[in-house]
């Protein structure tokens, strides 16, 4: 099973927008509604923001937002916010039962 | 609130073996699959494998499957990653997460702190 495909990087000013893709294949993304998504700051474990595609689990800030097209889904943060810099991954259910990673992307806020 | 605490890190020689534990806390140990994912120094994350913890059974990425090892103990509801024949290319940090199941969706919503295991000779 391939990793997921994202950019390495982004970048974005304060209160500005950004969107993150994560290209797969039919066999995980494409096949199934079980994208999630992890914010991962340095030296931290990874903290769920999305899943379910587009599901915030409790607590976390509405200006994380996830959506899906075909084979690629998106994360999008709205308002970027200082505390937003941090890698991101992507994480999708495949059709073997396993999962797989996005190779993360790192996003800087300018 | 719900905790997943794993061991603490470790050194090893190449061709050895680790045994990382992941105890957990405040949630029915037995509801819920644990994951293992590993993360290269400086590198993305890696999906390894999943147990039941009641020991019903394991799943193991094709990558790992002769590689590593998970058991669990649900007396201490703690779940273990076994990792053998170790070799410099396994110097990562080791993270385990939860993962509801049944009326549940596949994703991770709790992940232990990490446990790092350096290869070296």
């Amino acid at each position: 099973q391939s990793a997921l495909t994202q950019p390495a990087s982004v970048s974005g000013s304060p209160g500005q927008s950004i969107t993150i893709s994560c290209t797969g294949s039919s066999s995980d993304i494409g096949g199934y509604n079980f994208v999630s998504w992890y914010q991962q700051h340095p030296g931290k474990a990874p903290k769920l923001i999305i899943f379910d595609v587009t599901n915030r689990p409790s607590g976390v800030s509405n200006r994380f937002s996830g959506s899906k097209s075909g084979n690629t889904a998106s994360l999008t943060i709205s308002g970027l916010q200082a505390e937003d810099e941090a890698d991101y991954y992507c994480c999708s259910y495949t059709s073997s039962s396993t999962r797989v990673f996005g190779g993360g992307t790192k996003l800087t806020v300018l | 609130q719900v905790q997943l605490v794993q061991s603490g890190a470790e050194v090893k020689k190449p061709g050895a073996s680790v045994k990382i534990s992941c105890k957990t806390s405040t949630y029915t140990f037995t509801n819920y699959y644990i994951h293992w994912v590993r993360q290269a120094p400086g590198q993305g994350l890696e999906w390894m494998g999943v147990i039941v913890p009641d020991g019903d059974g394991t799943f193991y990425a094709q990558k790992f499957q002769d590689k590593v090892t998970l058991t669990s103990e649900t007396s201490t509801q703690t779940v273990y990653l076994e990792v053998n024949s170790l070799r410099s290319e396994d110097t990562a940090v080791y993270y385990c997460a939860r993962e509801g199941y049944g009326d549940k969706t596949p994703h991770f919503d709790q992940w232990g702190q990490g446990t790092l295991v350096t290869v070296a000779s």
